[in-house]
């Protein structure tokens, strides 16, 4: 593994479903994130963890949750998914969360449909 | 509100110079990032300012202006693989980038 992969690449979702979402990196960054991408809004922060352990909100967190018990891994739960979900989900780490010089990295992204 | 405002879109043509402006008013300033995402890929980092000025890199560089709270990427010597969106994106006062909608810039030959 050489920076930080997703998985799956895409997924066709029946609403309803439940769905997670995974994230790994190597880089032993403390900071990850996850990011939705919709056509016109630009990137919004879901969820985000400063280090394991620890999570918090971003700007759209309602329908999702997250965990982070290790450094590596940040995986990205949808309860029951519905279909203003579908989009495009980036999972990013930083090593300097709390400074000004934040410089995330990003996955290759998940393109997810919910029917 | 935060807000950061860029062009929806942009047209070029190849070896020529282009400027992409972006805006913000955000709660607190911690510095701007210039991000490039080709169409189906990841966002990668371009450039970072904390500091008013230019900062050059090759063929992009970066001017900020934190009183106009005001930012400019310039691309230079276009090139087709230039053809992306670019994405400005502000660190607030709690340390957590918010992004702009980012700017689609398409390459003419």
């Amino acid at each position: 593994i050489a920076g930080i992969t997703q998985a799956p690449t895409s997924q066709i979702l029946a609403a309803g479903r439940r769905m997670t979402l995974r994230c790994t990196q190597d880089m032993r960054h403390n900071a990850m994130y996850w990011y939705r991408q919709d056509l016109g809004l630009g990137l919004r922060l879901i969820h985000y963890s400063n280090t394991a352990g620890t999570t918090g909100k971003g700007e759209v967190p309602d329908g999702y949750s997250v965990s982070r018990a290790n450094t590596d891994d940040f995986p990205l739960t949808l309860a029951s998914a519905v279909p203003s979900q579908t989009s495009v989900y980036f999972c990013a780490s930083s090593d300097t969360s709390g400074s000004s010089y934040n410089e995330q990295f990003f996955g290759p992204g998940t393109r997810l449909t919910v029917l | 509100g935060q807000n950061i405002d860029q062009p929806t879109e942009m047209t070029a043509t190849e070896g020529a110079i282009v400027q992409i402006n972006c805006t913000y008013q955000t709660s607190g300033f911690n510095g701007l990032f210039w991000y490039q995402q080709h169409a189906g890929e990841a966002p990668t980092f371009l450039s970072y300012n904390v500091l008013d000025g230019l900062e050059e890199k090759g063929r992009f560089s970066s001017f900020l202006s934190r009183s106009k709270g005001y930012s400019y990427l310039l691309l230079k010597e276009l090139q087709m693989k230039d053809s992306a969106s670019y994405l400005c994106a502000v660190t607030d006062s709690n340390y957590q980038l918010i992004w702009g909608a980012g700017t689609k810039l398409i390459i003419k030959p």
